[in-house]
């Protein structure tokens, strides 16, 4: 079974640095990609940015290049998000989801949500 | 971008009526490349609707999709009081990947 396990919820102040984590089972993880998705309070779906785990090649939508990092560690089946400085703008749900070959979303994390509040 | 405008932005229909969702791409979407997922209160999107029209393992036959160009359809042929959620369609065949604002289904 393809499961896609995230990490727990985090709280932090401006200006902190943060990673979260995806942790994909049940399927070979380094040769499907990883996407992350942000979901701000209230409102609908963004798409971040994606990882190939195999290689760590990395794709980012323009509205969140140099906001922030995506990796991949396949040693050990997990992707992260990070960012070097929190911005209380950055509070969201951010859900982690597996790439198909044909690039829709087939499987999703349960989701990390990330509060920045001074 | 593409842009992806979604209607109605709320649906109000009883258990057993008909839904129909639209999206509407600001320019042609390769129907190869469209799909639809669903959310519920404080759960992941879950994927229902891949290449405009074929439906993702375990869903219902009752969740259908359709179009092609730049105008897309979800339909929910008869309404169970388990697909009372939001639904969002996205495109995934051009960069950056975007999805439309959603269209709350609820119960009427």
């Amino acid at each position: 079974e393809v499961q896609l396990v995230q990490s727990g919820e985090e709280v932090k102040k401006p200006g902190e640095s943060l990673k979260i984590s995806c942790k994909g089972s049940g399927y070979r993880f380094s040769t499907y990609w990883i996407g992350w998705v942000r979901q701000m309070p209230g409102k609908g779906l963004e798409w971040v940015a994606f990882v190939y785990p195999g290689d760590s090649d990395t794709r980012y939508s323009p509205s969140f290049q140099g906001q922030v990092t995506v990796s991949a560690d396949m040693s050990v089946g997990t992707a992260y998000l990070q960012w070097s400085s929190l911005k209380a703008s950055d509070t969201a749900m951010y859900y982690c989801a597996r790439l198909s070959g044909d690039a829709y979303m087939d499987y999703w994390g349960q989701g990390t949500l990330v509060t920045v509040s001074s | 971008e593409i842009v992806l405008t979604q209607s109605p932005g709320t649906l109000s229909l009883s258990p057993g009526e008909r839904a129909t969702l639209s999206c509407r791409a600001s320019q042609s979407v390769d129907s190869s490349y469209l799909a639809w997922y669903q959310q519920k209160p404080g759960q992941a999107p879950r994927l229902l609707i891949y290449g405009s029209s074929r439906r993702a393992t375990g869903i219902p036959d009752r969740f259908s999709g359709s179009g092609s160009g730049t105008d897309f359809t979800l339909t929910i042929s008869r309404l169970e009081s388990e697909d009372f959620a939001v639904y969002y369609c996205q495109q995934y065949g051009i960069s950056p990947w975007t999805f439309g604002q959603g269209t709350k289904v609820e119960i009427k």
